[in-house]
């Protein structure tokens, strides 16, 4: 199975900080690497698709780049809505996995 | 609108069965893939199946291979989770959601774009 782990696990930031959230893949993954959002007691959101490529509706502070094992998620300028968990997972092998999450916390 | 909504959840003790249902609306169901994907208490997302649009394709996680059956009645608009010799490990928030696939010649790329709320799942004796 594919491995997939997020890094830092959690963080602390302001509103209007960049923030980066890491994902490493155990094997090659191409671009098959989606990105979601969950805020608690609610369901996952889609956030970025295609390791790059942002879903409708998601502002355009999020973004997405990587490709091979190596990903990472961007918030350009962190809103007070924007305080959640991040997951990636991968897509590429016909069993699915997520990282273990990164939760995004107010300093 | 599309939506999806969860059921059947509920304690069962260990060892035991439960068969969740995903009804799906606002949308051509018979036209996408399907997923379930699972919570533990203050744990992580895990997916745990994944089926084609006409059946004919099934893959699990390896926890759940030989336990678990994800089946869907397209002229229903839902679709299922059989749970069988159920362990406290299974115990969470049970999520189906919608597979949009984008096919290329050189790739094809599968994501989950809508979810429903849930439906919580505890095995205790």
């Amino acid at each position: 199975d594919i491995q997939m782990t997020q890094s830092p696990s959690s963080l602390s930031a302001s509103v209007g900080d960049r923030v980066t959230i890491t994902c490493r893949a155990s094997q090659s993954i191409g671009t098959y690497l989606n990105w979601y959002q969950q805020k608690p007691g609610k369901a996952p959101k889609l956030l970025i698709y295609a390791a790059s490529s942002l879903q409708s509706g998601v502002p355009s502070r999020f973004s997405g780049s990587g490709s091979g094992t190596d990903f990472t998620l961007t918030i350009s300028s962190l809103q007070p809505e924007d305080f959640a968990a991040y997951y990636c997972q991968q897509s590429y092998s016909t069993l699915w996995t997520f990282g273990q999450g990164t939760q995004v916390q107010i300093k | 609108e599309v939506q999806l909504v969860e059921s059947g959840g509920g304690l069962v003790q260990p060892g035991g069965s439960l068969r969740l249902s995903c009804a799906a609306s606002g949308f051509t169901f018979s036209s996408y893939w399907m997923s379930w994907v699972r919570q533990a208490p203050g744990k992580g997302l895990e997916w745990v199946a994944n089926i084609k649009q006409d059946g004919s394709e099934k893959y699990y996680v390896d926890s759940v291979k030989g336990r678990f059956t994800i089946s869907r009645d397209n002229a229903k608009n839902s679709l299922y989770l059989q749970m069988n010799s159920l362990g406290a490990e299974d115990t969470a928030v049970y999520y189906c959601a919608r597979v949009v696939v984008v096919i290329a010649p050189y790739y094809h790329y599968y994501y989950m774009d809508v979810w429903g709320k849930g439906t919580t799942v505890t095995v205790s004796s």
